[in-house]
């Protein structure tokens, strides 16, 4: 089944603690993207990878770090999390940006920072 | 700068009708997106208009004007599921995707 995945969906830590969120897609999608969402404001792209080993800033990027090393896996990394870090997170991936194409995405991370 | 307007909130009957319109003012264009986000729940693609007019789709129809920066999404013979917040996006020249913060739909029985 064609998908994109998240781990994990729930988690709940402390301020500065590091932590890892994966994201992976089975459908050899060439775009990756890392969203947030909190009440009112819609989604907010963190940050997007084109391809493997390119990645760029999306509009709230502070505080993030991606890697895109295989073409399949996305992980997002919060180095220090923050209480504002604290949001609801969606992987997202698509066959490429530049023609028509759907985005695809994960069922999502909620993320609770103490 | 870059921006997508759509309504926060709109209630609508079952079995009736609702248009869902969106504005927007972006760099560039390279269609418009609509997607359906249930409560909690990942967004999941509606349609897609990069040409003006209307594409019909089932039960939902999204009509595009260009020239007015316009779109809007049109849910008939509404059921209960289709409860659910409703997002426009826009491609802009960049490829990249600009969001609007979506509209809560709420059908009463």
């Amino acid at each position: 089944e064609a998908q994109v995945t998240q781990n994990p969906r729930y988690l709940i830590t402390v301020t500065g603690k590091k932590l890892t969120v994966t994201c992976s897609q089975n459908m050899n999608h060439e775009y990756m993207s890392w969203y947030r969402q909190d009440p009112g404001l819609g989604l907010r792209q963190i940050y997007y990878s084109m391809n493997v080993e390119v990645t760029d800033k999306g509009d709230v990027p502070e505080g993030y770090k991606v890697s895109r090393k295989e073409k399949r896996n996305f992980p997002l990394i919060l180095e220090s999390p923050s209480p504002n870090q604290t949001s609801l997170y969606f992987c997202a991936s698509s066959l490429s940006t530049e023609l028509y194409n759907e985005q695809f995405f994960g069922p999502g991370t909620r993320l609770t920072v103490l | 700068g870059q921006n997508i307007d759509q309504p926060t909130e709109m209630t609508a009957t079952e079995g009736a009708i609702v248009q869902i319109n969106c504005t927007y003012q972006t760099s560039g264009f390279n269609g418009l997106f609509w997607y359906q986000q249930h409560a909690g729940e990942a967004p999941t693609f509606l349609s897609y208009n990069v040409l003006d007019g209307l594409e019909e789709k089932g039960r939902f129809s999204s009509f595009l004007s260009r020239s007015k920066g316009y779109s809007y999404l049109l849910l008939k013979e509404l059921q209960m599921k289709d409860s659910a917040s409703y997002l426009c996006a826009v491609l802009d020249s960049n490829y990249q995707l600009i969001w609007g913060a979506g509209t809560k739909l709420i059908i009463k029985p």
